[in-house]
């Protein structure tokens, strides 16, 4: 098995540019999640999905970022316009979502640099 | 609301050192814990869990017991290796949202030789 597949690993822009994160989760698991990690704030949640549709985005910073997955295999996470407060790495992790807990996988991360 | 407060690191050992990295919960209902592992340059990846009291959890040589009378799940180590050096995060599980985990801001650990 691949594991979880981010694309792009680094990601460098200017500030006001648009980003698109790609995320590819394990086959077979209907729950994803995606993930901001920087020194200040540590690990935080931005949004997950459950068999396709946004449980919870409550984490999503505000309008410039969104998220969709338009099936069980892809995922993005787009920020308009994106500022250097931005410059995190962001996670996609997936999990099989039954009636106990299941071990959430994460990807590699892509490092963005928003200068 | 619910929360995990770890220890602050970064914490330094030598090869074989006995560790401890602490970590605590304030959450309602019974949740399960983990302890999650992240080594340089990769994400997380689960390395323990436990999911109801006095449960146990190990594995590489690391163990945390689910203590619910102190709200703990500390995670320890007998001998520790420079491939421990890595930041650890405790997290939780709410009862009845068994999908989102509840982060600590980890640990950094270093292990000289």
């Amino acid at each position: 098995d691949a594991g979880v597949i981010q694309s792009p690993r680094h990601e460098v822009t200017e500030m006001g540019q648009e980003v698109t994160l790609r995320c590819k989760p394990i086959s077979g698991h209907n729950s994803l999640f995606w993930y901001r990690q920087t020194m200040m704030r540590g690990l935080e949640l931005l949004i997950y999905f459950n068999n396709n549709v946004p449980i919870d985005d409550s984490g999503m910073p505000e309008d410039r970022f969104s998220a969709k997955m338009p099936n069980a295999s892809f995922s993005t996470l787009k920020i308009q316009p994106s500022e250097p407060r931005d410059s995190a790495v962001y996670f996609c992790a997936s999990s099989f979502g039954g009636r106990d807990y299941n071990e959430q996988f994460f990807g590699p991360g892509t490092r963005l640099t928003v200068l | 609301g619910d929360s995990v407060t770890q220890m602050e690191g970064p914490v330094t050992l030598s090869e074989e050192a006995f560790l401890t990295i602490n970590c605590t919960y304030t959450a309602t209902g019974y949740p399960s814990l983990f302890w999650y592992v992240q080594y340089p340059g990769e994400g997380l990846q689960l390395l323990l869990k436990a999911t109801k009291a006095d449960d146990k959890g190990s594995n590489k040589g690391f163990e945390a017991t689910y203590r619910k009378e102190t709200t703990s799940f500390h995670l320890e180590k007998g001998s520790v290796q420079v491939s421990d050096s890595a930041v650890y995060f405790c997290a939780l599980s709410r009862a009845g949202n068994n999908r989102k985990l509840i982060w600590g801001l980890g640990t950094s650990l270093a292990v000289n030789p």
